[in-house]
Order: structure tokens, then sequence, then C-alpha cells
């Protein structure tokens, strides 16, 4: 079983349209969970932190499910510069090496 | 914005060569990785490092991968005999905690 695994995609979504992303977790130990965001052949950058309560940052919402392991990314009203891969990460315990997914890819069109 | 730097941001070498990575960290982190993705593939642990000295290493970080940190600003990884597997994007990265995480915008690798 891979350890975070996501939904490739892509997703093609119209500007101003809400998506989705979803990402599952092997390790029930995990104690640090975020989302990054990577453009093609770029770094990966943080975009949040995850957490059990969920957290919100403008337009993104991320939410932490431990009993089901399972984390989500909700982006509202999409804009064409939202377009890049979405990498769920875990990290196993303080400070540990990052575990990344493979990512999702959106495409918000015009 | 303070910054992870790499040099150089693409490397090109032949199979069996030497190479080495340079990464110049955040000053004030304490906690140093390397990161590689290989094309269409997820981003890989590779070794951290923290106190001069390895914390943590991958079963990829095998015996022809090794990391330095010479002087008090540059980390680098070194590739002993490159393969043509070793081919990939390589990141640094540094943290002074886990939530502060920045990595630097990578070195392509190509052996040929």
């Amino acid at each position: 079983r891979k350890e975070v695994e996501q939904d490739p995609g892509p997703f093609n979504v119209p500007e101003g349209a809400t998506v989705a992303f979803n990402c599952t977790y092997s390790n029930s130990a995990s104690q640090s969970f975020f989302w990054y965001r990577q453009d093609c052949r770029k770094e990966p950058k943080l975009l949040m932190s995850v957490y059990s309560s969920g957290n919100e940052d403008g337009r993104f919402t991320a939410q932490l499910n431990r009993a089901s392991q399972y984390i989500s990314l909700l982006i509202r009203d999409s804009k064409l510069s939202d377009s890049a891969t979405y990498l769920c990460v875990v990290s196993p315990r303080g400070n540990t090496p990052l575990v990344f997914g493979k990512g999702t890819r959106l495409s918000v069109i015009a | 914005e303070p910054e992870v730097t790499q040099t150089p941001s693409h490397q090109v070498t032949q199979m069996g060569q030497e190479v080495i990575l340079r990464c110049v960290p955040i000053s004030n982190h304490l906690y140093f990785y390397w990161y590689r993705q290989i094309l269409g593939q997820k981003v890989e642990f590779l070794v951290s490092f923290y106190n001069n000295e390895i914390s943590e290493k991958s079963e990829i970080f095998d015996d022809q991968f090794s990391v330095e940190r010479p002087d008090g600003s540059n980390f680098t990884l070194k590739i002993r005999s490159t393969k043509l597997e070793d081919s990939a994007m390589y990141f640094c990265a540094s943290s002074q905690s886990l939530d502060g995480y920045t990595f630097g915008s990578g070195t392509r690798l190509t052996v040929v």
C-alpha cells in the first residue's frame, strides 16, 4: 500500500469553479500534515498546514480526518494561477522527513 | 524572504562520473535535507543532516551518496559514480522547525 495516495488527475476546471482534492495516508502514527503546491519543474512550496480542527486560508480550506486517515483540500473560486500540481505531504513524527504523495494536477481553464 | 540557494541549476554528466550538488541553506536553520524527484514521480527523501551529522537517511541513500557541510554556509550532496537512474531533480531544503521547510529551486541532474 502506498504511504500517501492521491488521485493523479488531471482536474480540468473552468475559472470560478470549486474543486476538491483528496488524499489518504497509511501510517496511523503520522503527526503532521501539509498541502504543497508544485509548478512544472519547480520546487514544492508550502500551501498550508492541515489541522484536525480544519483550517482556512482565503479560498483554500484543508481538513484532516485522523480516524479515516484522510486529508482534503478545497479550492473555491479557482483562478488561472491556481493551475499546478497539489502535493499531499505527511510527516510520521516531529521534524522527520516528509513523505510526499505523487500529486494531483489541476488545470484551470479560462 | 530568505531563500535556499542551489547550484548549478542544471548539470549534465557522463555515467560513472562524480558530481557535487551545492546548497546554501537559510542561515538560521538547523536542519538540512536532500530530496529528489525523478521526472513524473513523487518527491522522495534522501537524507537529513543536523548538528554536523546525518540524522536519518533513506534506502536510496546508499554508499554512492555522501553529504557534507564543509563550512558554515554550504551543504553539499556528492554522488560518487553516477548511474543513468540518478537522473532527477535534486532539491535541498532547510528548516528551523517542522512547519518551516523551505526548498531550494533544485538542480536538474542528467546522466548520459
